[in-house]
Formats: C-alpha cells, sequence, structure tokens
C-alpha cells in the first residue's frame, strides 16, 4: 500500500523559515517522480514544486520560486521541501504526492498543515 | 500559471447525473490529454478519480465519467449517491508544471 507521511508543519513568524519532510512507503520511491501540492485555508489546490525521480530536475511554481527548495533523498525514502521567506500568503496544508505515469499525481499524503503568522 | 476555471458549486438529487466542467488554454487542456480528477471530501487529502481525461483508477465506480473537448474536460457522475458529495477539482498537466481548477462543491440534494 503506498503511503506518504508528511511532517515538519507548525507556526512560524514572517519571513522565517521551515523544513517540510515527506516519508514514502509501499513502493519504490526511487523510480518515481514527486509534487508538493498545496491547499490554503477554505481554498483550492496549488500546484508548488516538482522534482524528478533522480533529483536532477526540479520545477517550482512561480509563487514560491527563490524562496523554496525541494530535494530528494532516495536512500531514505524521503522528499523534503525547504521554505525560506515565508509569508503569510504561505499559509496552507502542503501535500507530498506522488506523480504516476503520464504525469498523473495518483497518491497524496494527508498533509502538514504550515501556518505563517506573527 | 493560471488556475482552470471550474463551477464554483453544482448540485443534484440522488440517481441523478451532474456535469462539472474545466476549462483552460491552448496551453495546458487543449495541448495535452492529461487531465485529472480529483475528489476531496472534508479535512481528507484530494483522491484520484480520473486521469488522462477519460480513464478510471481501479477501485472507483464507473459511475465517475471523464471526456474533453478542445480546452474544455468534463467530469459527469452519474447515479448521484449521498457519499458523492465533496469538492472536485480538475488539474492539468501543461509542461514542467501542473495547474488545478478552483474547485467544485457538489452538494446532493
Amino acid at each position: 500500500e503506498v503511503q506518504l507521511v508528511e511532517s515538519g508543519g507548525g507556526l512560524v513568524q514572517p519571513g522565517g523559515s521551515l523544513r517540510l519532510s515527506c516519508a514514502a512507503s509501499g513502493f519504490t520511491f526511487s523510480s518515481y517522480e514527486m509534487n508538493w501540492v498545496r491547499q490554503a485555508p477554505g481554498k483550492g489546490l496549488e500546484w508548488v514544486s516538482y522534482i524528478s525521480s533522480s533529483g536532477s530536475t526540479i520545477y517550482y511554481a512561480d509563487s514560491v520560486k527563490g524562496r523554496f527548495t525541494i530535494s530528494r533523498d532516495n536512500a531514505k525514502n524521503s522528499l523534503y521541501l525547504q521554505m525560506n521567506s515565508l509569508r503569510a500568503e504561505d499559509t496552507a496544508v502542503y501535500y507530498c504526492a506522488r506523480v504516476g505515469s503520464y504525469y498523473r499525481i495518483d497518491y497524496w499524503g494527508q498533509g502538514t498543515l504550515v501556518t505563517v503568522s506573527s | 500559471q493560471s488556475a482552470l476555471t471550474q463551477p464554483a458549486s453544482v448540485s443534484g438529487s440522488p440517481g441523478q447525473s451532474i456535469t462539472i466542467s474545466c476549462t483552460g488554454t491552448s496551453s495546458d487542456v487543449g495541448s495535452y490529454n492529461l487531465v485529472s480528477w480529483y475528489q476531496q471530501h472534508p479535512g481528507k487529502a484530494p483522491k484520484l478519480m480520473i486521469y488522462e481525461g477519460s480513464k478510471r483508477p481501479s477501485g472507483v465506480s464507473n459511475r465517475f465519467s471523464g471526456s474533453k473537448s478542445g480546452n474544455t474536460a468534463s467530469l459527469t457522475i452519474s447515479g448521484l449517491q449521498a457519499e458523492d458529495e465533496a469538492d472536485y477539482y480538475c488539474c492539468s498537466y501543461a509542461g514542467s508544471h501542473w495547474v488545478f481548477g478552483g474547485g467544485t462543491k457538489l452538494t446532493v440534494l
């Protein structure tokens, strides 16, 4: 069974930093591309970042480019999102999500809440 | 990276059929036959219901179907059931990024 478990969320002040982690199990993590997707309270889904299976290709949404860094450790079956210079508008539940064949996002974690507030 | 356009809400009675539209552009929905649909119940993670426009993952009811014409994709749910009440999101791969619709709240009357 595919499992994705996020951690690292919490309350942080504007301008602060936070590192999210996602522990993957139930599939060969090193063979899959991964995404981070977020959802602000009461709002829709927003794609945040993508990383290829090897980590050699990375993409970011314009809204986080230059502030967020995605990475992975295939030996540890883990995905990360380093978030710097956080803003109030970054407040959201952050989901770790697997990218399946033909770029479909096929499995999601339960999410971790990030709150940016003073 | 503009969001796809979905109606904010739709409703239907049990047993009826409803259709949710998802309008994009020639850069996303129109260029790729890679539209997915997700169901999200309150407080839960999204669940994949349709991928590549019209394909259903194993375990998803055949009451759910998808289609695409030009820059618009559609999700149809037939034989509405109470448990179908949820938010539904479309999503298109757009070459180096993904774009989601704003979401549609389905109410089963």
